[in-house]
């Protein structure tokens, strides 16, 4: 079963301009979260999205924002790029079943946004 | 709000020698643990996690960790390193009902020298 998958890899971009990272999850999952990792802050929850729907959200300010697709594929934008948002931008997918359940998070390889 | 806390950014260890990373958490409720572990310019693997069915938790790659309520902790060990181990753990927490949600801690970074 092939795992999670993040594209690009890397990117540049400059102050200002707004990116799409994609996510495609692992066969079968419903639920896709967001991570952003940097240095500084570490690993942060961005939002998560089950049946296309955002199910969970983290503190971030709006111009973070997600959307996930019927076949449960998840694109993460960020408008108006700060120099801060340079970071390693991970996804995960899981089953996402009833609450309460304790599942299994799968992380891609992530996406490395440079913002110059 | 649920939290770990990592102690000691960076450990070093002889290869053969015992791996022990620490990890406390704060919950006012059971809480779900994780380890997981991310070498460079990867995303980050399951190691094992704790869901209140044992207290001692296998994982992959010979690791395993001790739930202690007592204590507070869920410490990473592994009896032997190996050159393989050079990694960077974290020690992650969920809210029940939330499974996609985790906190993580502020990772330990796992040198291993001959």
């Amino acid at each position: 079963k092939a795992g999670v998958t993040q594209t690009p890899r890397y990117l540049i971009k400059t102050r200002g301009q707004q990116v799409t990272l994609s996510c495609s999850p692992i066969s079968g999952h419903r639920s896709v979260s967001w991570y952003q990792q940097t240095p500084g802050q570490g690993l942060q929850f961005l939002f998560e999205y089950f049946s296309e729907t955002q199910r969970n959200k983290g503190n971030f300010p709006g111009r973070f924002s997600g959307r996930q697709f019927s076949n449960s594929r998840s694109e993460m934008n960020v408008s108006t790029l700060e120099l801060g948002d340079s970071a390693l931008y991970l996804c995960a997918s899981s089953l996402g079943g009833l609450a309460g359940l304790q599942e299994t998070q799968y992380f891609g390889p992530g996406t490395r946004l440079l913002v110059l | 709000a649920q939290s770990v806390t990592q102690l000691g950014s960076h450990v070093s260890v002889s290869e053969g020698a015992l791996v022990l990373l620490r990890c406390n958490y704060s919950s006012s409720v059971p809480p779900y643990l994780f380890w997981y572990v991310q070498y460079p310019n990867q995303g980050l693997q399951l190691l094992l996690k704790y869901t209140s069915a044992a207290t001692l938790v296998k994982g992959i790659n010979g690791f395993e960790a001790e739930f202690k309520k007592s204590e507070t902790s869920f410490h990473l060990t592994k009896p032997s390193a190996h050159m393989s181990d050079a990694a960077e753990y974290f020690c992650a927490v969920s809210e029940a009902g939330t499974a996609s949600k985790l906190t993580f801690g502020t990772g330990t970074r796992l040198q291993v020298t001959l």
